[in-house]
């Protein structure tokens, strides 16, 4: 069965440092989304993308964030400058196009970021 | 603006017992409704959703969910707990316009005694 991977499973970092999240959604997918999870909250919306535009995003979602599609599988999210309160799982989703399957996304085991 | 209330961050029953989990969600057109589980440092596993097709919606590991539009809810039931089921629940309720986002609740916590 088709799935959502991510990559890495951890990732520490120091703060300030830029990291880079990435995620392979399901093959024929072409909504993509990040969530994040602080440890013990509950799971809140960042970003959703599609045809190489961000659709929609949240406050959470500020300019030290960004997306990116680099090439036909990947789904990257890039955290410029890390800061403690980053520290957080991140679940990459994807969805498809048409139809009920717009509404049921797809999610990856998820990234637990460490910012030191 | 469509949301999601979870009614109860812990809920705890005895081995064999019923496990009601309670979910209400405002949404001003048809929405579509989910309920995820976690177990402790891992993903979100989809137990079960609800599309509009029958109102009572039957899931992995012998869970169910009935939606009732007149009372805005989506209660998540198993007639008989186990200790695997201990584990933390999301209701979550899918944005319907441009972005179509999942919007989760806060949360249950599910404690299962011996």
């Amino acid at each position: 069965e088709p799935e959502v991977t991510q990559t890495p499973s951890h990732q520490v970092t120091q703060m300030g440092q830029e990291v880079i999240l990435r995620c392979v959604p399901i093959s024929n997918h072409l909504y993509f989304y990040w969530y994040r999870q602080i440890l013990g909250q509950k799971v809140e919306f960042l970003v959703s993308f599609y045809n190489n535009e961000i659709s929609e995003k949240s406050e959470i979602f500020d300019d030290q964030f960004s997306v990116e599609r680099p090439d036909g599988s990947n789904f990257t999210l890039k955290i410029r400058s890390t800061k403690l309160e980053d520290s957080a799982m991140y679940f990459c989703a994807s969805s498809t196009t048409y139809g009920q399957g717009l509404y049921e996304q797809f999610f990856g085991p998820g990234t637990r970021l460490t910012v030191l | 603006a469509q949301s999601v209330t979870q009614l109860g961050s812990h809920v705890s029953v005895s081995e064999g017992a019923l496990v009601l989990l309670r979910c209400n969600y405002s949404s001003s057109v048809p929405p579509y409704l989910f309920w995820y589980v976690q177990y402790p440092n891992q993903g979100l596993q989809l137990l079960l959703k609800y599309t509009s097709a029958a109102t009572l919606v039957k899931g992995i590991n012998g869970f169910e969910a009935e939606f009732k539009k007149s009372e805005t809810s989506f209660h998540l039931t198993k007639p008989s707990a186990h200790m695997s089921d201990a584990a933390e629940y999301f209701c979550a309720v899918s944005k319907n316009t441009g972005g179509f986002k999942t919007i989760f609740g806060a949360g249950t916590r599910l404690f299962v005694k011996a």
